[in-house]
């Protein structure tokens, strides 16, 4: 057990919906990450928050977005749900966001867009 | 842009069968070399971090090692309990996201 929890574990929807993952980090951590992952793509970096703001980008969408809040969990909102947006969804945690430290995954969120 | 490639997709062992899995990667200016196991359903779940060429580090039956353009991570001895899906990920100067390989998907064979 990483420390990192997510909910819920699971989400069917329909395409053109809107779903909202939420993160909560390990204690005493203060930046989270988000990735997505599909079978024909692998990881990929979607975001990053420290401390309740925006700190790196990476393949993220623009019906996507993302928040970090003063208790420091976080929330990914998906909108305009398409087909391929049907994937895992990860959080992970680390203490200060900076390079070289490990990031902690959480169990991770499945989304099934119908 | 950061490249990171993993070899073989799949490899079946026999238990005891030692083998080594391999990540190679091109990155300007590799901050870290991380590897992670992941479950099937589950989270990635950390094993090792390397940061300059030579390092090695081991735990239990595994054991990985880095050079300038790639790092192995050896299996040796495996058990059944060794199965699951081997990620390589790197981490460059600029920035602090994670870039990983596809994974190699490993099944040990009792």
């Amino acid at each position: 057990d990483s420390g990192v929890t997510q909910t819920p574990k699971h989400l069917i929807t329909a395409t053109g919906q809107r779903v909202t993952l939420r993160c909560s980090p390990r204690s005493g951590d203060l930046s989270v990450y988000w990735y997505q992952q599909s079978l024909d793509q692998g990881l990929q970096f979607l975001i990053q928050y420290y401390n309740g703001e925006e700190r790196a980008k990476g393949n993220i969408l623009e019906r996507f977005s993302a928040q970090q809040f003063p208790d420091l969990h976080s929330e990914l909102n998906l909108s305009s749900l398409e087909l391929e947006d049907s994937a895992l969804y990860f959080c992970a945690s680390s203490p200060s966001g900076d390079f070289q430290e490990t990031q902690y995954f959480g169990p991770g969120t499945r989304l099934l867009v119908l | 842009e950061d490249q990171v490639t993993q070899s073989p997709e799949a490899l079946r062992l026999q238990e005891g069968e030692s083998s080594s899995l391999n990540c190679s990667y091109t990155v300007s200016g590799l901050r870290g070399l991380f590897w992670y196991r992941q479950d099937p359903g589950k989270g990635p779940e950390f094993l090792f971090t390397l940061y300059s060429a030579g390092e090695e580090k081991e735990k239990e039956r595994l054991k990985a090692t880095l050079t300038k353009k790639e790092s192995f991570l050896h299996i040796t001895a495996p058990k059944p309990e060794d199965s699951a899906t081997y990620l390589c990920a790197v981490q460059q100067s600029a920035g602090n996201k994670l870039t990983f390989g596809g994974g190699t998907r490993v099944l040990v064979k009792p």
